[in-house]
């Protein structure tokens, strides 16, 4: 199985939204709403933002947001600050019973 | 609170088998749904999910390393043990062990990691 596609950099200014894409094939993201993101800060352990698409944990910022249409999962962070400056990550269900990780978006705020 | 530990050698040579175990406290792989897995990540570069399990003995494999891995579980020591045969260099990275909830496809929470170096 591939990677999920994401883009290597997405960048913005505090307060702005930005969005992380995440593609995948009709073998996960094309049958499945078992999306998750992660946030991963230097040297730390990943933690989970959103799953199943679009919920979040117990104590995510709702400024934290997720979505999909067809292959196409999307991260959005809206009101930009500076502490969600990190790695993110998608991860997929895939129709072999197993997951899957995306590429990984690093964001920097400007 | 979940949490969850890594525990195993930081080198290994080339062509050895890696043990690793994740001891983990707050939950039991008893209950139904519940899995603990494993996922890694080479130094700079992106996480790669290995293996998961479940309470009855339910388990699946990353398809490209599946011929490597095997994964099992000790319930009375709440464990689960990763061993991944025929190690490369390329197999170094950090090691995650994870939590899963029942109807919940996302991994939460995650161990610190264990960095695992592949050199002779």
């Amino acid at each position: 199985q591939s990677a999920l596609t994401q883009p290597a950099s997405v960048s913005g200014s505090p307060g702005q939204s930005i969005t992380i894409s995440c593609t995948g094939t009709s073998g996960d993201l094309g049958i499945y709403n078992y999306v998750s993101w992660y946030q991963q800060h230097p040297g730390k352990a990943p933690t989970l933002m959103i799953f199943d698409v679009s919920n979040r944990p117990s104590g995510v910022s709702n400024r934290f947001s997720g979505s999909k249409s067809g292959y196409t999962a999307s991260l959005t962070i809206s009101g930009l600050q500076a502490e969600d400056e990190a790695d993110y990550y998608c991860s997929s269900y895939t129709r072999s019973s197993t997951y899957v990780f995306g590429t990984g978006t690093k964001v920097t705020v400007l | 609170q979940i949490t969850l530990k890594e525990s195993g050698p930081t080198l290994v040579k080339p062509t050895q088998t890696l043990t690793l175990t994740c001891t983990f406290s707050g939950f039991s792989l008893t209950t139904n749904g519940v899995a603990v897995g494993w996922i890694r990540q080479p130094p700079g570069q992106a996480l790669e999910w290995l293996a998961l399990t479940y309470r009855n003995d339910d388990k699946s494999y990353s398809p490209s390393l599946k011929n490597r891995l095997n994964i099992s579980t000790d319930t009375s020591k709440n464990q689960v043990v990763l061993t991944m045969t025929n190690v490369d260099p390329v197999d170094t990275a950090t090691y995650y062990c994870v939590h899963r909830r029942p109807r919940l496809f996302g991994f939460d929470p995650w161990g610190q990691g264990t960095l695992v170096t592949v050199s002779s």
